[in-house]
């Protein structure tokens, strides 16, 4: 069975331009999670879609964003970047059931490099 | 706040040693705490998932025990080897941070290095 896959694995920007990552869940997982992880920040919640919905975002500006897919792909787009915003972006895929949290199984993680 | 500690920060141990690695969370109102596996510069690979309701898991050499109302969870490998060297994350879905919307709340995790 295919794992999470992203793209691209690695990504270099400037400031000021938009970067885009993609996320294929697992077969059959219909809720898609984003991550960030920055060096010494540790993993920070970025989003969750559901169902093709953003159900849940964390504590970043708008100006990061993302939508879901029919097929429950995802894309993760940020805008307007920053230098702070270099970081390996992580996705995750889960079932979606009511009640309590299913295991999130990660994707290897596209290394955003902002210049 | 919901806040996850992992201690030790680093740990370095020779080849065949049991360890305990360690992770504390402020609080106790959780879904379920789930531990992880990351290699340098890599994604996260579940390793095993604890919940609320449950005290332990167990996967091959691995041991997870949860307590809950002291807010603990350790992590026990035995017999460890090379092969285990990674940083060792725990993530918490907490009842009152989003826990039931999607947010897994990490530690900074423990770098461990298994020597031949």
């Amino acid at each position: 069975e295919a794992g999470v896959t992203q793209s691209p694995t690695h990504l270099i920007k400037t400031r000021g331009q938009q970067a885009t990552l993609r996320c294929s869940p697992i077969s059959g997982h219909t809720s898609v999670y984003w991550y960030q992880q920055a060096l010494g920040l540790g993993l920070q919640f970025l989003l969750w879609y559901d169902e093709g919905e953003e159900r849940n975002r964390g504590n970043f500006p708008p100006r990061f964003s993302g939508r879901q897919f029919p097929n429950y792909s995802s894309e993760l787009n940020v805008n307007a970047l920053e230098l702070e915003d270099s970081a390996l972006y992580l996705c995750a895929s889960s079932f979606r059931t009511s009640g309590v949290r299913e295991t999130q199984y990660f994707g290897p993680g596209t290394r955003l490099t902002v210049l | 706040k919901q806040e996850v500690t992992q201690i030790p920060a680093a740990l370095s141990v020779p080849e065949g040693e049991n360890l305990v690695l360690n992770c504390s969370f402020t609080d106790s109102a959780i879904y379920n705490l789930q531990w992880f596996r990351q290699d340098p510069g890599k994604g996260l690979t579940s390793l095993l998932l604890i919940q609320s309701s449950q005290r332990e898991q167990t996967s091959g050499r691995l041991n997870a025990s949860l307590d809950k109302s002291s807010g603990r969870s350790t992590l026990y490998i035995a017999a460890s080897q090379p092969g285990d060297s990674a940083t060792y994350l725990c993530a918490v879905h907490a009842m009152n941070y989003g826990g039931s919307q999607g947010n897994l709340i990490f530690g900074k995790g423990t770098k461990l290095s298994v020597k031949p």
